[in-house]
This record gives C-alpha cells, sequence and structure tokens, in this order.
C-alpha cells in the first residue's frame, strides 16, 4: 500500500512560469514533509521541508503548501528554470516515540521538465 | 563539509553471490539510512542506524542487513543476491535533532545482479 503518491509520473512546464507539483499522503501518523529533487546518476538533493504544525515554507523560489485535512502537500516553483529540470520527489516522515528514529517514505517521483 | 561518500559506485555480481556496500556520513552526522531504489518501487527504505544501534527496519527479507561503526560509518550487506536485488543502494545521513530531520543522500552505489 502505497502510502504517499505522486500521482503525476511528469510534468512539462514553460521556463518563467510557474511549476506545480503535487503529492498526496495516507498516513495521519507522518508529521513532516520534504522535497527532494534527483539528477541522474546522483542521490536525491534535499529542497525543502515542513512540519505538520505550518501550511507554509518558503525559500527563494521554493513554495511547499501543505492541507493536512485533505493529506495533500505541492510544491511551487517560481519561475521556473531549465535547470530546474530533474526528477523530485516527496517524502513524508514519522518520528517514532522511541528516540526520534526517523523513516523517510518516498513517492515515485514527478520527472519535470522545464523547457526554453 | 564532504558529502555523503558511497563505494563502490558500481558493483556486478552474479546470482548467489554476497555483496557488501559502504557508506560514510557527513562529519557529525551519527544516523544512516539505507534506501533502495527501482524503476518499479521508487525508493524503499531499508534501515536506519544511529549510535551503532539499527532503530527502524522497512520491509526487506532478512538477507538485507547492516551494520555502523564506531564513527558512524556504515555497510550493508545483501547474501545471497537475486536478479531482483539490481538497484541503486542509496545511503542518507542526518543530524539527528529533533527540530532537523532533514537526510542528506550520497550519490548512491549502482548493483547489477546478473
Amino acid at each position: 500500500d502505497q502510502q504517499v503518491k505522486q500521482n503525476s509520473p511528469s510534468l512539462s512546464v514553460q521556463e518563467g512560469r510557474i511549476s506545480i507539483l503535487n503529492c498526496d499522503y495516507t498516513n495521519s501518523m507522518f508529521d513532516y514533509f520534504l522535497w527532494y529533487k534527483k539528477y541522474p546518476a546522483e542521490g536525491p538533493t534535499f529542497l525543502i521541508s515542513i512540519s505538520s504544525i505550518k501550511d507554509k515554507n518558503e525559500d527563494g523560489r521554493f513554495t511547499v503548501f501543505l492541507n493536512k485535512s485533505a493529506k495533500h502537500l505541492s510544491l511551487h516553483i517560481v519561475p521556473s528554470q531549465p535547470g530546474d529540470s530533474a526528477v523530485y520527489f516527496c517524502a513524508a516522515s514519522e518520528i517514532s516515540t522511541q528516540g526520534g528514529s526517523e523513516k523517510l517514505v518516498f513517492g515515485k517521483g514527478t520527472k519535470l521538465t522545464v523547457n526554453p | 563539509k564532504a558529502g555523503v561518500t558511497q563505494t563502490p559506485r558500481y558493483l556486478i555480481k552474479t546470482r548467489g553471490q554476497q555483496v557488501t556496500l559502504s557508506c560514510s556520513p557527513i562529519s557529525g552526522h551519527r544516523s544512516v539510512s539505507w534506501y533502495q531504489q527501482t524503476p518499479g518501487q521508487g525508493l524503499q527504505f531499508l534501515f536506519e542506524y544511529f549510535s551503532e544501534t539499527q532503530r527502524n527496519k522497512g520491509n526487506f527479507p532478512g538477507r538485507f542487513s547492516g551494520r555502523q561503526f564506531s564513527n558512524s560509518r556504515s555497510e550493508m550487506n545483501v547474501s545471497t543476491l537475486e536478479l531482483g536485488d539490481s538497484a541503486l543502494y542509496l545511503c542518507a545521513s542526518s543530524l539527528v535533532d529533533r527540530e532537523w530531520y532533514e537526510q542528506y543522500f550520497g550519490p548512491g552505489t549502482r548493483l547489477t545482479v546478473t
């Protein structure tokens, strides 16, 4: 059973426009959410995160929105640049009550292509 | 600060063999997690180590094991390799602070089982 879902395997956007990547989750115990970007032949790179006590977090061109009631989060990239072309993974974390152990559950990724 | 390093980067093994992969975390990071990435299943959590103890484990068979050393370096071992074990194995380290849970990934080890 997939607890974190990214329903769009790919997204194509024009340079300068907004990119919106979506993610849904089913486990209400998740309390921390992260977005990672991955280029081919590299490990995922941490992009931005949000705690479940917030509904928005912004870092430069990247903003993550969290809607807990809908169990939905989204990543907005404004303006989109060709260098943003990569696979974006949404991940969720449930903090264990035993010593803060963390485990990330990943979606399957959305491949973003930003066209010049 | 140096990032997470993984060795080897590429590995080809035969069915039935065993393999050991190594991960050196970012200096100061005490938690090391391992993930398997395959085209069909995406990134799946294998296990997490902190202070030489396995704190968390994913849904993988017992053929997958790991350990962490006192310097936080970690190894994972896969015994009796199967064709389905072909994947990118990623190691991630984190600082382990109750307010900060980002994990930083290495480049991965690409394992091919023939």
